[in-house]
């Protein structure tokens, strides 16, 4: 039963364009959305965050995008950089004191120059 | 101010044995949770340690089991490895039960276990 799926296991953006990471979820009790970004031999790192109460969160280059109705989220890149390779995962959480996060299959987001 | 630091980084089991991982948490982190990683999935959640007690698991059998010391490090067993244990074994800290809202979780570079 994958909750959190992200159906994309790849994406090439050439440098200085938009990277858009899609990623759907089925449970609707999710009320905290996630992004990390791993590279290789390191564990994931913090990326991004929103609350179900928002729509829109951003950070500098990094913007997150929640669709409530349509359960999906997306992670946007502008501008895209060659540091920005790595396997980037969606997870998502519920509830006050919630212990553990449920994660996407992760895509692999390669950086063109 | 100090990461997560897990041990070993590489492990070679035979099937049938007991391991232990190790974790030492983020300095001023109080939970532990442990997630298993298998080769082309996303992390799964193994369960999650506070204050020393068990504070949640997930779908994984009894014979992964764990430990929190009163210094917040943490151990993950398993125990009769089976061939499907292979798989990246992360360890990550926060700062109170359940997921840290702001930042997440701070994660260490993972163990990966090989059962042959």
């Amino acid at each position: 039963d994958q909750q959190v799926k992200q159906n994309s296991p790849s994406l090439s953006v050439q440098e200085g364009r938009i990277s858009i990471l899609n990623c759907d979820y089925t449970n609707s009790m999710f009320d905290y959305f996630l992004w990390y970004k791993k590279y290789p031999a390191e564990g994931p790192t913090f990326l991004i965050s929103i609350s179900s109460i928002k729509d829109k969160n951003e950070d500098g280059r990094f913007t997150v995008f929640l669709n409530k109705s349509a359960k999906h989220l997306s992670l946007h890149i502008v501008p895209s950089q060659p540091g920005d390779s790595a396997v980037y995962f969606c997870a998502a959480s519920w509830g006050q004191g919630a212990q553990k996060l449920v994660f996407g299959q992760g895509t692999r987001l390669t950086i063109n120059p | 101010e100090t990461g997560v630091t897990q041990s070993p980084t590489h492990l070679i089991k035979t099937r049938g044995q007991q391991v232990t991982l190790r974790c030492s948490s983020q300095s001023g982190h109080n939970t532990v949770s442990w997630y298993q990683q298998a080769l082309g999935q996303g992390p799964q959640f193994i369960f999650q340690y506070y204050r020393e007690e068990e504070n949640g698991r997930g779908n994984f059998p009894p014979r992964f089991s764990g430990l929190q010391f009163p210094n917040y490090s943490s151990e993950l067993n398993v125990n009769a490895l089976e061939l499907d244990d292979s798989a990246l074994y992360l360890c990550a800290s926060s700062l109170g039960q359940g997921v840290a809202a702001n930042y997440g979780y701070t994660f260490g570079s993972g163990t990966r276990l090989t059962v042959v």
